[in-house]
C-alpha cells in the first residue's frame, strides 16, 4: 500500500533552518508531484509549495519563495522541504502529499512538528 | 482572487443535515476539493471535482457548487462527522493551492 513516511520532530532556534523528510514507497514515485502543507497550532491548513515527481520542477508562493526550498530523490523515492531563518510564527505541524495536479492525494504523511524557540 | 472563506463553525445534531460553505471568485472556473481532518490526524479527502466521491467515503456526503460557493453537504450527520473540514481550490495555475480556513463541524 501507499505510504509517506516523514522525518521526526524537530525543535529550532530562530534563524536556523530545518529539513523534513517525506520517504515514499507502494506505487511509482515519478507519477506524482508532492505537495507541502503547513498547519500551525489551532490553525487551518496553508499550502507552502509543489515539487514535480518528474523532473523536480518546483512552485511556491510569494509568501515563501527565498525561505522555501524543495526537493526530491527518485532513487530513495523521497521528497524533502527545507525552510531557512525560522522564525517562532513558523512552529507548526509539516505535511507532505501526492499532488495529481488538482488534488492531493491520500493519503498523506503523518506530520512533522516543527518547534521554533530560543 | 484566490482567497477561499468558510464559516467557522457548524453545529447540527445527529440526523440532521450539515452544509459547510466555501466562497471565492474562482470558483466558477475553477472545481473545489473537499478535505476532512479529525484531531491529530492528517487530512483525507472526502470530495474532489465539487461533487465526485472518493471510494470509501460515506454516500451521505456530497458536494455541489455554484457560482462562486462550492457546498459540501452531509445529510443525516454521525456523531464520527465531527472534524475540520477544508476545501481546496487552484490559485493562479492549477499547481498552486489554496486553502479556505476550515470549519469545525461539531455534533451535538
Amino acid at each position: 500500500q501507499v505510504q509517506l513516511v516523514q522525518s521526526g520532530p524537530e525543535v529550532k532556534k530562530p534563524g536556523a533552518s530545518v529539513k523534513v523528510a517525506c520517504k515514499t514507497s507502494g506505487y511509482t514515485f515519478t507519477s506524482h508531484g508532492f505537495s507541502w502543507v503547513r498547519q500551525a497550532p489551532g490553525q487551518g491548513l496553508e499550502w507552502m509549495g509543489w515539487i514535480s515527481g518528474y523532473n523536480g520542477h518546483t512552485v511556491s508562493p510569494q509568501k515563501f519563495q527565498g525561505r522555501v526550498t524543495l526537493t526530491s530523490e527518485t532513487s530513495t523515492a523521497t521528497a524533502y522541504l527545507e525552510l531557512r531563518s525560522l522564525r517562532s510564527d513558523d512552529t507548526a505541524t509539516y505535511y507532505c502529499a501526492r499532488d495529481n495536479g488538482q488534488w492531493l492525494v491520500d493519503p498523506w504523511g503523518q506530520g512533522t512538528l516543527v518547534t521554533v524557540t530560543s | 482572487s484566490y482567497e477561499l472563506t468558510q464559516p467557522p463553525s457548524v453545529s447540527v445534531s445527529p440526523g440532521q443535515t450539515a452544509r459547510i460553505t466555501c466562497s471565492g471568485d474562482a470558483l466558477p472556473k475553477e472545481f473545489s476539493y473537499w478535505y476532512q481532518q479529525k484531531p491529530g490526524q492528517a487530512p483525507i479527502l472526502v470530495m474532489y471535482k465539487d461533487s465526485e466521491r472518493p471510494s470509501g467515503i460515506p454516500e451521505r456526503f456530497s458536494g455541489s457548487s455554484s457560482g462562486t460557493t462550492a457546498t459540501l453537504t452531509i445529510t443525516g450527520v454521525q456523531a464520527e462527522d465531527e472534524a475540520d473540514y477544508y476545501c481546496q481550490s487552484a490559485g493562479t495555475t492549477t499547481t498552486y493551492k489554496v486553502f479556505g480556513g476550515g470549519t469545525k463541524l461539531t455534533v451535538l
